[in-house]
């Protein structure tokens, strides 16, 4: 039972375009949602988060948006950038106290082109 | 370089056998946390330990078991293993007690291998 989905397996885009990856949740307990992103041999790092309270998040040339009547958020980069290049975990969990079962999507690998 | 580290990077194994994955957290960090993550999967969470106590525990097998010691390093151990338990294991720790907004900082991983 996948309750964090991210249906894209994979993501091509040209560089200096915008990059959008995309997760979907099913549980309607879930009130904070992450983004990690993941280089080959590393472990994953700390993108950006947003609330539930929240539609929308800005760091930089990444943007989260959620949209909780859908149980749907994306993921914004522009523009994209050669490091970008990697997995892109999408995450939720449910309750302040609930970091502990933070639950991860499987990932979608950008790759950026020049 | 997140500062948490894990060894060994990678290990292969035999069905039966029992191994031992260490991971030492960022300096202050008191939780610490492992998941799984499997062929192709997200990651899986196992356990979390807080300043040496059990915290919270997910989708760990009764053949795995960890622990936290009081230099709050952590070990992971796998028992009687079988082919299925081959993944990447990864070790992550936060400064609290495994508050939603506490990030959590991984380390790059042991690379299990069961033959």
């Amino acid at each position: 039972d996948q309750q964090v989905k991210q249906n894209s397996p994979s993501l091509s885009v040209q560089e200096g375009r915008i990059s959008i990856l995309n997760c979907d949740y099913t549980n309607s307990m879930f009130d904070y949602f992450l983004w990690y992103k993941k280089y080959p041999a590393e472990g994953p790092t700390f993108l950006i988060s947003i609330s539930s309270i929240k539609d929308k998040n800005e760091d930089g040339r990444f943007t989260v948006f959620l949209n909780k009547s859908a149980k749907h958020l994306s993921l914004h980069i522009v523009p994209s950038q050669p490091g970008d290049s990697a997995v892109y975990f999408c995450a939720a969990s449910g309750g302040y106290s609930s970091a502990s079962k933070i639950i991860f999507g499987s990932g979608t690998r950008l790759s950026i082109r020049p | 370089d997140s500062g948490v580290t894990q060894t060994p990077k990678h290990l292969i194994t035999a069905t039966g056998q029992r191994v031992t994955l260490r991971c030492s957290p960022r300096s202050g960090d008191l939780s610490v946390y492992w998941y799984q993550q499997s062929l192709d999967q997200g990651l899986q969470f196992l356990i979390q330990y807080y300043n040496g106590e059990e915290r919270a525990k997910g989708n760990i097998l009764e053949r795995f078991s960890a622990q936290q010691f009081p230099d709050l390093h952590s070990e992971l151990n796998l028992s009687s293993l079988e082919l299925g338990d081959s993944a990447l294991y990864f070790c992550a720790s936060s400064v609290r007690a495994g508050e939603a907004t506490d990030t959590q900082y991984f380390g790059p991983g042991t690379r299990l291998t069961v033959l």
